[in-house]
């Protein structure tokens, strides 16, 4: 069975450094790409990029490049996103998900609550 | 900046077929976007009902059906159940490895 399964919910303050991961099982870890989802509270789903997890490519929404960073450690199938320092905007559920073979997204992870505040 | 386009709210009666729609604000959306429909349910993580445009994932119902009528992506709902209220996403893809979701539609059956 193929299962995403994500780290728990955070709590930080404006500033500070956090990564979250999401560890991939029931399949190749390294065959299919991972994609990182945003939802603000109440708002929408938003794109924010993705990470080939075989040699760690990755395509990033340019609305956070250079905001939040994507990595990979293929070696124990999970992948990270990582902030260098957060914003109270941050404040969210991110999700991960596999892409599939037609440009989807075929199994989602269960969301990380993010909180900043001061 | 690539806008795509939904309706934020629309009401089907029990029974009742509704069709959403997923559009670009500048251009047409076709089957070279692969349009998936994704749902969600209050605190939980989206489900994709429907990829590459037409074709429904493993245990959706056949009630859920899409297709690209005219310039737009659509998601249609024929018999619509109580437990369908929720909200839907269209996400397309851009090319160069980037996607865009929708603004997402807020269903209610009643």
């Amino acid at each position: 069975e193929v299962q995403l399964v994500q780290s728990g919910a955070e709590v930080k303050k404006p500033g500070e450094s956090l990564r979250i991961s999401c560890k991939g099982s029931g399949y190749s870890f390294t065959s299919q790409w991972i994609t990182w989802v945003r939802q603000m509270p109440g708002r929408g789903l938003e794109w924010m990029g993705r990470i080939d997890p075989s040699d760690s490519f990755t395509n990033y929404n340019p609305s956070f490049q250079g905001h939040v960073t994507v990595s990979v450690d293929k070696s124990i199938s999970t992948a990270y996103l990582q902030w260098s320092s957060l914003k109270a905007s941050d404040t969210a559920i991110y999700y991960c998900a596999r892409q599939g073979d037609y440009y989807d997204f075929d199994y989602w992870g269960q969301g990380t609550l993010v909180t900043v505040s001061s | 900046q690539t806008v795509v386009t939904q309706e934020p709210s629309f009401s089907v009666s029990p029974g009742g077929t509704v069709t959403l729609t997923c559009g670009l604000r500048s251009g047409s959306v076709s089957t070279s976007h692969y349009p998936s429909w994704l749902q969600q349910t209050p605190g939980q993580a989206p489900r994709t009902l429907i990829y590459n445009t037409n074709t429904r994932s493993s245990g959706v119902p056949d009630r859920f059906s899409g297709s690209i009528l005219g310039n737009k992506a659509t998601l249609t709902i024929t018999g619509a159940q109580a437990d369908d209220a929720s909200d839907y996403y269209c996400v397309l893809y851009m090319g160069s490895g980037i996607w865009v979701f929708g603004g997402g539609t807020k269903l209610t059956v009643l």
